[in-house]
C-alpha cells in the first residue's frame, strides 16, 4: 500500500528541546515536501526536495533544517524549538505528473 | 501574487441536500488544480484532478468545473451524507520562478453534515 508515514503523531515539548519528525515513504518518489497548517492560513512549505541530497526553502523555513540522505526519508528538524512552531505539520511526497500530492497523517506539534 | 481563494469559509447542510464550494485563483502559469478532502486530524486526500483543457470531472458524487478563463473552480457534492464532513482544500500546480513547480494552496472550505 503506498504510504507516507510521519512519527511522532503528537509531541509536546518546551521550548529550546531539539528534536526530529520523521518521514518516510514507500513509493519511490523524488520529490518530497514539508507543509505546517494553521488554523486560517491553510498549508504552507516549510520545505521540498527535488532528490536526494537535493533540498530548498519554501515560503517559510525559518527555524527548521531538512535532510534527505536517502530517497525515502525526509526528516524535518526543530533544532530549538519555539511556541510559535507550534502546529500541526505534515510531509508529503509528490507522484509523477500530473504530481499527486499523497500526505502523510500529520504530526500535531505542540512547544511549551 | 499567486493566491488561491475559497468560499465559503464554512457550511452547514442537512445529510442528503447538495452543496458546490468554490475556489478561485490567481496563480500563472497554471499546471493543474485539484480538489482534495481533509477528515479532521488526517492527512488531505485528492478527489480529483482538473488540467488546463477539462471542463468537468466526476468522482462518484464529487464533481468538480473549472473555467480556465475566469480562473474559477468549483466542487459539487450531490447527495451529502455525514462523512462527507470534512475540510475541502482547493490545491493550484503552476511554477516558481526557480523552474520547480509550486503548490499553492487555499483556506479549505469546512463542510458539516447534519442528520
Amino acid at each position: 500500500e503506498a504510504q507516507v508515514t510521519q512519527n511522532p503523531r503528537y509531541l509536546i515539548t518546551v521550548t529550546g528541546k531539539k528534536l526530529t519528525v520523521t518521514c518516510s515513504q514507500n513509493m519511490n518518489h523524488e520529490y518530497m515536501s514539508w507543509y505546517r497548517q494553521d488554523p486560517g492560513l491553510g498549508l504552507r512549505q516549510i520545505y521540498y526536495s527535488m532528490n536526494v541530497e537535493v533540498t530548498d526553502k519554501g515560503d517559510v523555513p525559518e527555524g527548521y533544517k531538512v535532510s534527505r540522505k536517502e530517497k525515502r526519508n525526509f526528516p524535518l528538524i526543530l533544532e530549538s524549538p519555539s511556541p510559535n512552531q507550534t502546529s500541526l505539520y505534515f510531509c508529503a511526497s509528490i507522484g509523477t505528473s500530473p504530481g499527486e500530492l499523497f500526505f502523510g497523517e500529520g504530526s500535531r506539534l505542540t512547544v511549551l | 501574487k499567486n493566491q488561491v481563494e475559497q468560499s465559503p469559509q464554512s457550511l452547514i447542510i442537512l445529510e442528503g441536500k447538495n452543496c458546490t464550494l468554490q475556489c478561485n485563483y490567481t496563480v500563472s502559469p497554471f499546471s493543474n488544480l485539484r480538489w482534495y478532502k481533509q477528515d479532521t486530524g488526517r492527512g488531505p486526500v485528492s478527489l480529483t484532478i482538473m488540467t488546463f483543457s477539462e471542463n468537468t470531472k466526476s468522482n462518484g458524487r464529487y464533481t468538480a468545473t473549472l473555467d480556465a478563463d475566469t480562473k474559477q473552480s468549483s466542487l459539487h457534492i450531490t447527495a451529502s451524507q455525514l462523512s462527507d464532513s470534512a475540510s475541502y482544500i482547493c490545491v493550484v500546480r503552476g511554477w516558481a520562478t526557480s523552474g520547480t513547480y509550486k503548490y499553492i494552496f487555499g483556506t479549505g472550505t469546512r463542510l458539516k453534515v447534519l442528520a
